[in-house]
């Protein structure tokens, strides 16, 4: 089991670039969610995935981030265009979509904004 | 509204001693709670979870935690600290979605 991957791990960019972060659940996971770290905010929920749908996006920030996930495999989260606000670490973590079933998070993306 | 509170930034405690680190929630209806440590640029890492049953929890690397109804209080414990449990902790609390309520988090420091 090789754990939830993350790319990259980290990210610096300019002020109004496109971001694009990536991540690999665990093979059979149905489950997918994508958290910001900031010392400020603490752990947020931005969105989370049942079977590559989405079902709640209600903590993404603004118009500017958009998640995808085309297949059981793959998800991204963009954020175009980025702004300084927008550093932080992003998690991605995905879990069996059974009632009660911890949450696997893998190590991150630290982005950076200048 | 659904919250979650960890009422400590920081616990420090000498090795060998015992450890709590104190989460207290609130939530309408039943209740399903989880810890959560976190190492130096890792991501988070379940320890264990209340659903239902015995009050006391057992999980990993020796944790254990007990769920107390009436004080709505999760806290989690350890009858032996090592420097190797220095970290962050997070208690999570879920009710009636997929989602779950983290704490702020509260950075345990074991002393030699």
């Amino acid at each position: 089991d090789a754990g939830v991957i993350q790319s990259p791990r980290h990210e610096v960019t300019e002020m109004g670039q496109e971001v694009t972060l990536r991540c690999k659940p665990i093979s059979g996971h149905n489950s997918l969610f994508w958290y910001r770290q900031t010392m400020m905010r603490g752990l947020e929920l931005l969105i989370y995935f049942n079977n590559n749908v989405p079902i709640d996006d209600s903590g993404m920030p603004e118009d500017r981030f958009s998640a995808k996930m085309p297949n059981a495999s793959f998800s991204t989260l963009k954020i175009q265009p980025s702004e300084p606000r927008d550093s932080a670490v992003y998690f991605c973590a995905s879990s069996l979509n059974v009632p009660y079933s911890p949450l696997h998070f893998g190590n991150g993306t630290r982005l950076t904004v200048t | 509204a659904q919250s979650v509170a960890q009422p400590e930034d920081q616990v420090n405690v000498a090795e060998g001693n015992p450890l709590t680190v104190k989460c207290t929630y609130s939530v309408s209806g039943n209740p399903y709670l989880f810890w959560y440590v976190q190492y130096p640029n890792r991501g988070l890492q379940f320890l264990l979870k209340y659903i239902t049953g015995d009050n006391l929890v057992k999980g990993s690397y020796g944790f254990e935690a007990e769920f107390n109804k009436s004080q709505t209080s999760f806290h989690l414990k350890k009858p032996s600290a090592l420097v190797s449990d220095s970290a962050l902790y997070f208690c999570a609390v879920g009710y009636n979605t997929d989602k779950l309520i983290f704490g702020t988090g509260t950075r345990l420091q074991v002393f030699p």
